[in-house]
């Protein structure tokens, strides 16, 4: 079964600074999607960045991009320039046919 | 983006009572939808995969029995709670895959809220 581990429960970051939130997952598939959502207070689920894992170029959506290591099983996620909007739960997921999440992490931004 | 519905946004209902949340695909056509459970402060957690023109396939130590699902066409899948129960009160969450049941990107409804008194 494929799991995927948040270990950061929480997380901080001063406005207009830089933040990583971690994310492993375990499979035995080669071809798969990772994804980080975010979900603010009013709960929608909202997709910030998704990768395929057969695409080495780790993906970029504006301030936020990935460090996708297949091999290590890795997918963190880099928010720069951090802005008070960006404050919610960030969730990990894997989907091969279903979608299997993370714990989550919920990211605090000082300003 | 793609735009998944739900409906009601919340819900009261006493116990003992039935309750159906509608989960909508309005621009696509969504041969598979899943719907997901989601406690306070925790992660979602997969229930079950909707199939238009076939059963739904429940993740283990779901009642499926307690947890009814029609996918009734390519947009539209209902979750009926039977019975409901005070554990049964949760937020539960709809997606739809665009781009057929292995699609790249899933999308999410807004959610419902069920408490049951």
């Amino acid at each position: 079964a494929q799991t995927v581990t948040q270990s950061q429960p929480e997380m901080s970051v001063q406005e207009a600074e830089t933040v990583t939130l971690s994310c492993t997952y375990d499979t035995s598939e080669s071809d798969y999607y990772l994804f980080w959502y975010k979900q603010p207070p009013s709960r929608q689920m909202i997709l910030v960045i998704r990768q395929e894992a057969y695409k080495q170029q780790n993906a970029t959506e504006n301030r936020f991009s990935v460090n996708f290591q297949k091999a290590a099983k890795s997918f963190s996620l880099k928010i720069s320039d951090s802005q008070l909007g960006d404050a919610a739960m960030y969730f990990c997921a894997y989907r091969m046919n279903d979608m299997r999440f993370g714990a989550g992490t919920r990211l605090t931004v000082k300003p | 983006g793609a735009v998944v519905s739900q409906h009601p946004s919340w819900v009261i209902c006493k116990s003992g009572t039935s309750v159906k949340i509608e989960c909508r695909s309005l621009d696509f056509q969504a041969t598979t939808m899943f719907w997901y459970r989601q406690f306070p402060k925790q992660s979602l957690m997969l229930m079950a995969t909707s199939n238009e023109g076939s059963k739904a396939t429940y993740e283990q130590g779901v009642e499926k029995d307690k947890f009814l699902i029609n996918h009734a066409s390519l947009t539209l899948s209902t979750l009926t709670v039977t019975s409901a129960h005070p554990e049964d009160s949760s937020f539960y969450i709809c997606s739809a895959p665009l781009g057929g049941p292995r699609g790249d990107t899933q999308y999410f409804g807004p959610g419902t809220r069920l408490t049951v008194l």
